[in-house]
């Protein structure tokens, strides 16, 4: 059972141009989203993250967009540069509980 | 680098076998999460320790226990191992283990099953 997935295993994008991530979940019991970034041979480092009583969250060129009613969120990174070329997770935590679920990962690469 | 430490990078055994991960949090750290990250799947939580106990509990199979120890370290024991339990293990610290607190990821060990 597959509680939080993202659907694109891949997304290619120019650089300059804006990268939209996407991830959708089930529960409804979930109340914290956040997004890691992976490079090869490391560990998923943290980027952002937003809380249910939010719909928007920003840090720089990094959007996070919460649509609690369709269980979605999205990642924007505008301008997009070529050091975002990386996995990206989508994680989602319930009440604190600290047991992420994380989706299966989207691999951003951005062409110059 | 995210001050996360984990040993060895690589570990290759063969099924039946017994195998022991490691994992150094940050300094200041008292929570360590240990989760499994197999072929084409997201990371898998399997379990939470703070400050010596056990605090969460994900899909862990019963054949694999893990234990942090009073210096903070972490140990994952994996027995009786299956091909399927080849994957990348990861542990992240975090400081108090609560409530938003953000999770810090070791480089993960990949172990291979034979």
């Amino acid at each position: 059972d597959q509680q939080v997935k993202q659907n694109s295993p891949s997304l290619s994008v120019q650089e300059g141009r804006i990268s939209i991530l996407n991830c959708d979940y089930t529960n409804s019991m979930f109340d914290y989203f956040l997004w890691y970034k992976k490079y090869p041979a490391e560990g998923p480092t943290f980027l952002i993250s937003i809380s249910s009583i939010k719909d928007k969250n920003e840090d720089g060129r990094f959007t996070v967009f919460l649509n609690k009613s369709a269980k979605h969120l999205s990642l924007h990174i505008v301008p997009s540069q070529p050091g975002d070329s990386a996995v990206y997770f989508c994680a989602a935590d319930t009440q604190g509980a600290q047991k992420l679920v994380f989706g299966q990962g989207t691999r951003l690469t951005i062409n110059p | 680098d995210s001050g996360v430490t984990q040993t060895p990078k690589h570990l290759i055994t063969a099924t039946g076998q017994r195998v022991t991960l490691r994992c150094s949090p940050r300094s200041g750290d008292l929570s360590v999460y240990w989760y499994q990250q197999s072929l084409d799947q997201g990371l898998q939580f399997l379990i939470q320790y703070y400050n010596g106990e056990e605090r969460a509990k994900g899909n862990i199979l019963e054949r694999f226990s893990a234990q942090q120890f009073p210096d903070l370290h972490s140990e994952l024991n994996l027995s009786s191992l299956e091909l399927g339990d080849s994957a990348l293990y990861f542990c992240a610290s975090s400081v108090t283990g609560g409530s938003t607190d953000t999770q810090y990821f070791g480089p993960g060990t990949r172990l291979t099953v034979l």
